[in-house]
């Protein structure tokens, strides 16, 4: 069965750093884009950017360019979201996707991890 | 970046209903467009993707249709699951962009 795996819910403090997980199992990883999107609480879907872990290309939507990075382990089928100084507005659930097609970053999501949820407040 | 519209942002409806939604970009998409249902507390599930493709394991009941600019989602008679959230999403270039939501709620 194709999945991603997150790691689990996080409460930090502003300031904090973080840095958060998503393994995925039953396909040829390596070949595939894998891509964060963040809901805020109560609101829609926004994607944030992808990487490509065969040699770690990513592209990052302007709207989180600078704010977070995206990088990868492929030899663990692992791709990570990361924060170095947390905001209470990064407060929201946060999934990793993969698209439908190999090679492709561009392209509809098939694959949803379940979600991790970060909260941050003081 | 592009931007997606959806409309309306809520919907009521009756179990048996047939419902639109609409979904327009700020500039032409071609096809890559993609739908998706959202139930809360659930990740969001691909319904259809390039604006007409229905994915594996949805029912045929869901339908899309468009291109370039202008989109739709329809559902031909509703059933109890189907009330949630549902996103249009363009893929045409990056970043891509997601719409606003559509809240469809039981009348």
């Amino acid at each position: 069965e194709v999945q991603l795996v997150q790691s689990g819910a996080e409460v930090k403090k502003p300031g904090e750093s973080l840095k958060i997980s998503c393994k995925g199992s039953g396909y040829n990883s390596t070949s595939y884009w894998i891509g964060w999107v963040r809901q805020m609480p109560g609101k829609g879907l926004e994607w944030m950017g992808i990487i490509y872990p065969g040699d770690s290309d990513t592209r990052y939507s302007p709207s989180f360019q600078g704010q977070v990075t995206i990088s990868a382990d492929k030899s663990i089928s692992t791709a990570y979201l990361q924060w170095s100084s947390l905001k209470a507005s990064d407060t929201a659930m946060y999934y990793c996707v993969t698209p439908l097609s190999e090679f492709v970053g561009d392209d509809a999501f098939d694959i949803w991890g379940q979600g991790t949820m970060v909260t941050v407040s003081s | 970046d592009i931007q997606m519209t959806q409309s309306p942002s809520t919907l009521s409806a009756s179990v048996g209903d047939r419902v639109t939604i609409t979904c327009r970009a700020s500039q032409s998409i071609s096809s890559w467009l993609a739908w998706y249902q959202q139930i809360p507390g659930k990740a969001p599930i691909l319904l259809i993707y390039k604006a007409s493709s229905l994915e594996s394991g949805v029912p045929s009941r869901f339908s899309g249709s468009g291109s370039g600019t202008e989109f739709t989602l329809t559902i031909s008679s509703l059933q109890p699951d189907d009330f949630a959230t549902y996103y249009c999403q363009q893929y045409n270039s990056y970043p891509s962009t997601f719409g606003q939501g559509t809240k469809l709620e039981i009348k």
